[in-house]
């Protein structure tokens, strides 16, 4: 079966540091994974996403993941952090089984970032 | 969230009564999907749906009850057999592929 793993239920990082929020994956066959952000009251809202090419995947507001086959890992990057990026950061990977494509989702990660 | 309508953004409900909420895109997506999400935790699927006129259960699917009459809509009922309702409720649009969802604004749904 597919998962995902976000080992760190909180990351804290001081403004203008850089950032990471980890994820780790298990799948069978090819991973397609995806990077969302959350903040409060609102929907989800998708950052990136790696489906194959470049293992450095490029996304919104200045964010971007890493997938490492050999690790099965998809970090998320930013290199100066900012307060505004305070939110909660959800890894995904792609589950086609039976025919139907679905999201499963991790646990999450809230990000502080501090001025 | 632009595309994906949810209404209410928030919903009282008594006691034994079943309560609808409402999902709308303009995206020209096939698939719809609902998740259910608590505090502190992350996304469970409810039901989603691929094409118009057919749906699946997701993970925790007991107590709630969809419907896909047009491309564009995928109401959810929380049926008064959902003993614990009180979530945020989100709905998700994807394209033909299916690979990324684009998430509406959700709906808190309260207990009185």
């Amino acid at each position: 079966a597919q998962s995902v793993a976000q080992p760190e239920d909180q990351v804290n990082v001081a403004e203008g540091n850089p950032l990471t929020v980890k994820c780790t994956y298990s799948v069978s066959g090819n991973p397609y994974l995806f990077w969302y952000v959350q903040y409060p009251n609102r929907g989800l809202q998708f950052l990136l996403k790696y489906i194959t090419g470049d293992n450095l995947v490029k996304g919104s507001y200045g964010f971007e993941a890493e997938f490492n086959k050999s690790q099965t890992s998809f970090h998320l990057k930013k290199p100066s952090a900012l307060v505004s990026d305070s939110a909660l950061y959800f890894c995904a990977v792609r589950d086609s089984s039976g025919g139907y494509n679905k999201l499963i989702f991790g646990a999450g990660t809230r990000l502080a970032v501090h001025p | 969230d632009g595309g994906i309508t949810q209404s209410p953004k928030y919903l009282f409900r008594k006691e034994g009564q079943n309560v609808t909420l409402s999902c709308e895109q303009n995206l020209n997506h096939d698939a719809m999907y609902w998740y259910r999400q608590d505090p502190g935790q992350g996304l469970r699927l409810i039901y989603y749906s691929q094409i118009v006129n057919d749906f699946q259960k997701g993970d925790i699917a007991e107590g709630y009850s969809v419907s896909r009459e047009k491309k564009e809509s995928f109401p959810l009922t929380v049926t008064s057999a959902q003993k614990n309702p009180t979530a945020f409720y989100l709905c998700a649009s994807a394209g033909q592929r299916g690979e990324t969802q684009y998430f509406g604004p959700g709906t808190r749904l309260l207990v009185l």
